[in-house]
């Protein structure tokens, strides 16, 4: 079972915040990293070390975290921002273990 | 540009071996970062499955640890993988991809699905 806990789904409207939270007991010493993943493609790295973005994803993507939670937060979804999301940490200082949330489903309504 | 290309049998049959290779371009694995093996179950989440690093330094998901082996073939610029007695609950999607510092997947490969099944 996975050690981080997403919700299965979340929807918004086209222009609304859409806000995605992960929870588990060792975020507090882990970074937390997204990644989007579409229908029949691989998945894409959206946000890393908690809230840094890759060249080429949209600002309207961001991160955070604090204590056990790390949250991805979509800005005037757009359309094609429909996907399954995905938060992943990872042991850095002893099992080196990666862990990946169960994903939410973002639907724009 | 960084790519990763994986290959291999698409059907397994059950008790028998799983093999994956992952064949990098645009970069040479000898110059760093870990390359890790990650699925996916048709319509389930994502599973890392392990990383090497260039050098063979090798670190497995405790739940598979048992039956998995990463390795590099540096002349090639290729990792692979190999799981064993395999059952149905194996069949998956098969991601290779580039791991930065054991922290996170910066580029993915698009994946091959396996079947088990006799």
């Amino acid at each position: 079972s996975s050690e981080l806990t997403q919700p299965p789904s979340v929807s918004v409207s086209p222009g609304q915040t859409a806000t995605i939270i992960c929870s588990g007991d060792a975020l507090p010493n882990q970074y937390g990293n997204w990644y989007q993943q579409k229908p029949g493609q691989a998945p894409v790295l959206v946000i890393y070390s908690d809230y840094e973005r890759p060249s080429g994803i949209p600002e309207r993507f961001s991160g955070s975290r604090s204590g056990t939670t790390a949250t991805l937060t979509i800005s005037g979804v757009q359309a094609e921002d429909e996907a399954d999301y995905y938060c992943q940490s990872a042991d850095s200082r002893g099992t080196y273990r990666v862990d990946f949330g169960g994903g939410t489903k973002l639907t724009v309504l | 540009q960084v790519h990763l290309q994986e290959s291999g049998p698409r059907l397994v049959k059950p008790s028998e071996t799983l093999s994956l290779t992952c064949t990098v371009s645009g970069y040479s694995i000898t110059n760093g970062y870990y390359w890790a093996w990650i699925r996916q179950a048709p319509g389930e989440g994502l599973e890392w499955i392990g990383r090497i690093f260039h050098r063979g330094h090798t670190y497995y998901n405790p739940s598979l640890e048992s039956r998995v082996s990463i390795s590099v073939d540096t002349s090639k610029n290729q990792f692979s993988l190999r799981l064993n007695s395999v059952t149905a609950a194996d069949t998956a999607f098969y991601y290779c991809a580039r791991e930065v510092g054991s922290y996170y997947f910066e580029h993915w490969g698009q994946g091959t699905l396996v079947t088990v099944s006799s």
